[in-house]
């Protein structure tokens, strides 16, 4: 089984500053997709960035980038120009690639413990 | 709009009562998940349904059943034997096959028993 792991359970930024969140995760797959997912105080989960263990280049999304090392199993998320509104748990996440020629894939996803980022005015 | 639709926010029980937490989809997924959210805890994966009529018990399946009668809906329920049900319960759906499907989350239940 597949284990995310994510250090540093709470997080303080200024407005405007940059903040990294790490995690690490543990599998023998070679095709694989990881995620960061926020969970703001209304608790709906919203996806943030998704990133393709096969693509080497880093995903980004506007303010929000990754620093993806396959080799180290390392999926760090950089929020920079923080806003308020970033103020949120934030989820790191692994899915297997679904099966080729299977039905079945497995779309299911294993989650970190979360980051609780707190971006203060 | 499309979406998933946890009902209800909030739920109240006494111990050693059954309790059903329903959720629906018009995505039309195939793949229908239940985790289960502690502080400290992340989400942890309950029981999953890539079809209709057929499930599979996720990494903390105990005290817990579901049923998958339509697409739409893959009701939860918490059951007795649950040793430590008050939680937060979150539904998700993507769709299943080859491809890459983001998973769509609804708003949760908070699920309390006393």
């Amino acid at each position: 089984a597949q284990t995310v792991t994510q250090s540093q359970p709470e997080m303080s930024v200024q407005e405007a500053e940059t903040v990294t969140l790490s995690c690490t995760y543990d599998t023998s797959e070679n095709n694989y997709y990881l995620f960061w997912y926020k969970q703001p105080p209304s608790r709906q989960m919203i996806l943030v960035i998704r990133q393709e263990a096969y693509k080497q280049q880093n995903a980004t999304e506007n303010r929000f980038s990754v620093n993806f090392q396959k080799a180290a199993k390392s999926f760090s998320l950089k929020i920079s120009d923080s806003q308020l509104g970033d103020t949120a748990m934030y989820f790191c996440a692994f899915m297997k690639h679904p099966a080729r020629f299977s039905y079945y894939g497995n779309n299911r996803l294993a989650f970190g413990k979360g980051n609780q980022v707190v971006v203060i005015p | 709009d499309g979406g998933i639709t946890q009902s209800p926010k909030y739920l109240f029980r006494k111990e050693g009562q059954n309790v059903t937490l329903s959720c629906e989809q018009n995505l039309n997924h195939d793949a229908m998940y239940w985790y289960r959210q502690d502080p400290g805890q992340g989400l942890r994966l309950i029981y999953y349904s890539q079809i209709v009529n057929d499930f599979q018990k996720g990494d903390i399946a105990e005290g817990y059943s579901v049923s998958r009668e339509k697409k739409e809906s893959f009701p939860l329920t918490v059951t007795s034997a649950q040793k430590n049900p008050t939680a937060f319960y979150l539904c998700a759906s993507n769709s299943a096959g080859t491809g890459f499907s983001p998973l769509h989350f609804g708003n949760g239940t908070r699920l309390t028993v006393t």
